[in-house]
């Protein structure tokens, strides 16, 4: 049963940088994409980026270059980063692991086990 | 970035009650839309993936449809653990964006 755990500072100042780091648990690291989504109120679910076990990345325009996703194959880790943050990402994190399925030649893409997730506020 | 629209926001049903939830893109998608159910205080779980997979140990009353820039979830006989608000998410693209969500309450 491959589990994600979680964790990271709650509470931040405007200008800070968020930093998580969730722990994969019980599986293979190798085979998935690593991802970050975030919840809050006014915004629904929002996808952060994701990483795999070779460091490539994707990441979410919206967020303007802010975000650093990176792993830790060794530990079975994967981090983020978010710079100069602001209130507008005060949020509910999770981290959450991308599967891809080969179907008639195509690949699709679900993220079917997630972490528990981390409330970060960003307050002065 | 692909938007998702969810239709309705909110919806009353009673236990036993045929629901229907509708998602649409921004442009074609083909079938790569995902749907996630979620509870109070819960992380998202994946229900359906490639618009119409039904994700391991999801109960066959749920099933989706669509391809393009339509799709639908729909459970066939709601149950009392199934009142929770759904996603539907794009996998097209990144940002594999989301859908407002879908809030189904007890009638």
């Amino acid at each position: 049963q491959v589990q994600l755990q979680q964790w990271g500072a709650g509470l931040l100042k405007p200008s800070e940088t968020l930093s998580l780091t969730c722990a994969v648990y019980g599986g293979s690291f190798s085979a998935y994409y690593w991802s970050w989504i975030r919840q809050s109120p006014g915004k629904g679910l929002e996808w952060i980026g994701e990483i795999n076990h070779s460091g490539s990345t994707n990441d979410n325009p919206s967020l303007k270059s802010r975000v650093t996703i990176s792993i830790d194959t060794s530990k079975n880790q994967f981090s983020l980063k978010l710079s100069s943050v602001t209130a507008a990402d005060t949020a509910l994190y999770y981290c959450a692991r991308g599967f891809t399925v080969t179907k008639l030649g195509h690949y699709y893409y679900g993220m079917d086990v997630w972490g528990q997730g981390t409330t970060v506020i960003v307050s002065s | 970035d692909i938007q998702m629209t969810q239709s309705p926001s909110s919806l009353s049903a009673s236990v036993g009650d045929r629901v229907t939830i509708a998602c649409r893109a921004s442009q074609s998608i083909s079938n790569y839309l995902n749907w996630y159910q979620q509870k109070p205080g819960k992380a998202p779980k994946l229900l359906i993936y490639a618009a119409s997979s039904l994700q391991a140990g999801v109960p066959l009353r749920f099933s989706g449809s669509g391809s393009g820039t339509d799709f639908t979830l729909t459970i066939s006989s709601l149950q009392p653990e199934d009142f929770a608000t759904y996603y539907c998410q794009q996998s097209y693209s990144t940002p594999r964006t989301f859908g407002q969500g879908t809030k189904v309450e007890i009638k």
